[in-house]
């Protein structure tokens, strides 16, 4: 059965502050780990990794993969209390070369950024 | 444009009432996805369509869940005979196809049941 663990489970820092997530995985046929950031309710999509080393950016988050050690990170600089919110990781089930998105989500981390 | 609508956002339950919940996909997606999310957990997979073909419904918690699409758009989610355990927000997700847009999944807002 596929797994995705999310550390730490909270976190509270202060205005402009940098944070780490960490998101560990055990998948069968592992094709790509995905970000999303959940605010309220809907889940918004932020990154897709498929390529270890590689990392992905857009303006103060970036993430990156390891695929030997089974683990993605999320960074955040210079936080806002915007970026309050749930990070989720997931990475997609794959059988016998068919894998049409469904997503085994780890647990979330909640951020809380303080003014 | 318009991104994924459920409805409604709020339902309180009596235990042992019938509840159906409704989900309007982005316009062209043909994957559509159900997940249940408990308080503090992650969201969890319950079934996929694939325009109107339930093709994975591994998900489902019990008999007294079922989903349908019947015309590949809009789908609803209907549990008999609702039990506290299914107190959760009830998130459906739609994307294209395609081997990698597939994983770009567009989330609604989802629904909040509480059964009492």
């Amino acid at each position: 059965e596929d797994k995705v663990v999310q550390s730490p489970l909270s976190l509270v820092v202060h205005e402009g502050d940098t944070v780490t997530l960490n998101c560990s995985y055990e998948v069968t046929n592992f094709r790509s780990l995905l970000w999303y950031k959940q605010e309220k309710k809907a889940p918004t999509f932020l990154f897709m990794l498929t390529s270890s080393g590689i990392e992905k950016k857009s303006g103060r988050l970036s993430s990156i993969l390891d695929k030997k050690e089974l683990f993605s990170i999320l960074n955040i600089t210079a936080t806002q209390t915007g970026d309050s919110a749930v990070y989720l990781c997931a990475a997609p089930w794959s059988a016998g070369g068919t894998s049409y998105g469904k997503l085994t989500f780890g647990q979330g981390t909640i951020l809380t950024v303080h003014p | 444009g318009a991104g994924v609508s459920q409805s409604p956002r709020y339902k309180v339950a009596k235990r042992g009432q019938d509840v159906a919940l409704r989900c309007d996909p982005i316009s062209g997606h043909v994957s559509l996805f159900w997940y249940q999310q408990a308080l503090g957990q992650g969201p969890e997979f319950l079934t996929y369509f694939q325009n109107e073909a339930q093709l994975d419904k591994s998900g489902l918690p019990s008999d007294r869940f079922f989903a349908e699409r019947p015309e590949g758009s809009v789908s609803t989610l209907k549990i008999q005979r609702t039990q506290q355990e299914d107190s959760a927000v009830y998130l459906c997700a739609s994307s294209l196809s395609g081997s990698t847009r597939v994983y770009e999944q567009y989330f609604g807002p989802g629904t909040r049941l509480t059964v009492t």
